[in-house]
């Protein structure tokens, strides 16, 4: 079984700082794990993935996030926030090895204040 | 390479009518998805399929359908179409066997009247 909890429905930020959203995940397989973006009235877009290589993964747009095993937690992190940073953020988790769908969490709107 | 193409994009239903949405990807991958997005809330999943000829329900298969005879189809099927399915549908295939990643398909927004 697999699950994957984001830990804020909300975060606000000024632009100019720092951007982090929280994600804890639980598998019983090696996991990949995955942020999706998703800006208003749009389709989801990839933002960035980890499948077991390098645990400090970048993504596009200065997005990256760091695999830690030993916190089961997944966070993804931005330097700088942009106004156009301010979407939905979808962690998922995925089990290759396994027989199970992969699962979406439940989201994080990201608002930025000018 | 198209990827996974959904259509309709967009329907207008009155109550009691069926339809349904169809799903095609070109990438052979052996995991599709369908699922349902309500304003303002996150992805629920109705269906999936691991699989042709193999299908199994997710969070909200009430009121759904879905079959996979062949690996590139999944078509999701309406049946007595109610206020409560108005909704955007994504339809999704998963990259199972290399990375486990989603392709998405542009959504279709669904209103029943």
């Amino acid at each position: 079984a697999q699950s994957v909890t984001q830990l804020d429905s909300h975060v606000s930020v000024s632009e100019g700082t720092p951007v982090l959203l929280r994600c804890n995940y639980s598998s019983s397989y090696s996991p990949s794990l995955f942020w999706y973006v998703q800006h208003p009235n749009k389709g989801l877009q990839l933002l960035l993935k980890y499948t077991s290589a390098a645990t400090l993964v970048k993504g596009i747009n200065g997005f990256e996030a760091e695999f830690k095993k030993s916190e089961t937690s997944f966070h993804l992190t931005k330097p700088s926030a942009h106004m156009s940073d301010a979407a939905e953020y979808f962690c998922v988790v995925s089990s290759p090895s396994g027989n199970t769908p992969l699962v979406f969490g439940k989201g994080t709107r990201l608002s930025v204040i000018a | 390479n198209a990827g996974v193409t959904q259509t309709p994009k967009f329907r207008i239903l009155k109550i009691g009518q069926s339809m349904t949405l169809q799903c095609t990807q070109d990438m052979n991958h052996n995991y599709m998805y369908w699922y349902r997005q309500d304003p303002g809330m996150g992805l629920k999943l109705i269906y999936y399929s691991v699989g042709a000829g193999i299908t199994d329900k997710g969070e909200v298969p009430n009121g759904y359908n879905v079959s996979r005879s062949t690996t590139e189809d999944f078509p999701l099927r309406l049946e007595l179409a109610a206020p409560s399915q108005t909704s955007v549908y994504f339809c999704a295939s998963e990259n199972r066997v290399n990375t486990g990643e989603l392709f998405f398909g542009e959504g279709s927004r669904l209103t029943v009247l």
